[in-house]
């Protein structure tokens, strides 16, 4: 049982480039979330999903797209990269919104735009 | 809208002696909690969680928290540290009934354990 995998680990971009972080999971959970974490500020939920075909905003949305075809994956997408954008991002899935079970998270990725 | 608090960006401490790293929420309704802890370029593993119940939650590792209603506070706690527990930690909470149950974390408390 994977959990939760995210691709890539690493990954530098230039200023104004565009890239997709890659998240998918195989415990058939229906919440699927993204983090972005930044020194002394925790995590901050970038987008969430509830379901196929279902997204929503969280605390932090822009600059950053997301979709959710399958149940499985939920990726995330930098349509013009900034520096602000330098962060590590962390994928997370739950069974259920309104499930009392814990999240799940992915090991990161690390996204340094220069 | 929901807040969560970590007051110490780092606790030092030395093994063998209790741990307490500290925690406050605020939410407009009943609160889940949880605690997460983030070893060196992981990820983030479940400790453990208040959904209702006992106010004293055991959980991985040797951990507890004590669910406090009057003081809105979850503080993690540990007998006897470890070496190995040197990690980051994060305090979460989810506002049960409120739109999207969204998991709100706090800044995240460094805990470094000296032998």
């Amino acid at each position: 049982n994977a959990g939760v995998t995210q691709t890539p680990k690493f990954q530098v971009l230039k200023t104004g480039q565009s890239m997709t972080l890659q998240c998918a999971q195989d415990m058939n959970h229906e919440y699927m979330s993204w983090y972005r974490q930044d020194p002394g500020m925790g995590l901050r939920l970038i987008h969430y999903s509830v379901g196929a075909g279902i997204t929503d905003q969280g605390e932090v949305p822009n600059g950053y797209n997301v979709s959710r075809s399958t149940t499985e994956d939920f990726p995330l997408r930098l349509l013009s990269a900034a520096p602000s954008q330098t962060s590590v991002y962390f994928c997370a899935s739950r069974l259920r919104e309104e499930a009392v079970t814990e999240a799940f998270f992915g090991q990161g990725t690390r996204l340094t735009v220069v | 809208a929901q807040s969560v608090a970590q007051p110490e960006d780092q606790v030092n401490v030395a093994e063998g002696n209790p741990l307490t790293v500290k925690c406050t929420y605020s939410v407009s309704g009943n609160p889940y909690l949880f605690w997460y802890v983030q070893y060196p370029n992981r990820g983030l593993q479940f400790l453990l969680k208040y959904i209702t119940g006992d106010n004293l939650v055991k959980g991985s590792y040797g951990f507890e928290a004590e669910f406090n209603k009057s003081q809105t506070s979850f503080h993690l706690k540990k007998p006897s540290a470890l070496v190995s527990d040197s990690a980051l930690y994060f305090c979460a909470v989810r506002d049960i009934g409120a739109a999207g149950n969204k998991l709100t974390f706090g800044g995240g408390t460094r805990v470094l354990v000296k032998p």
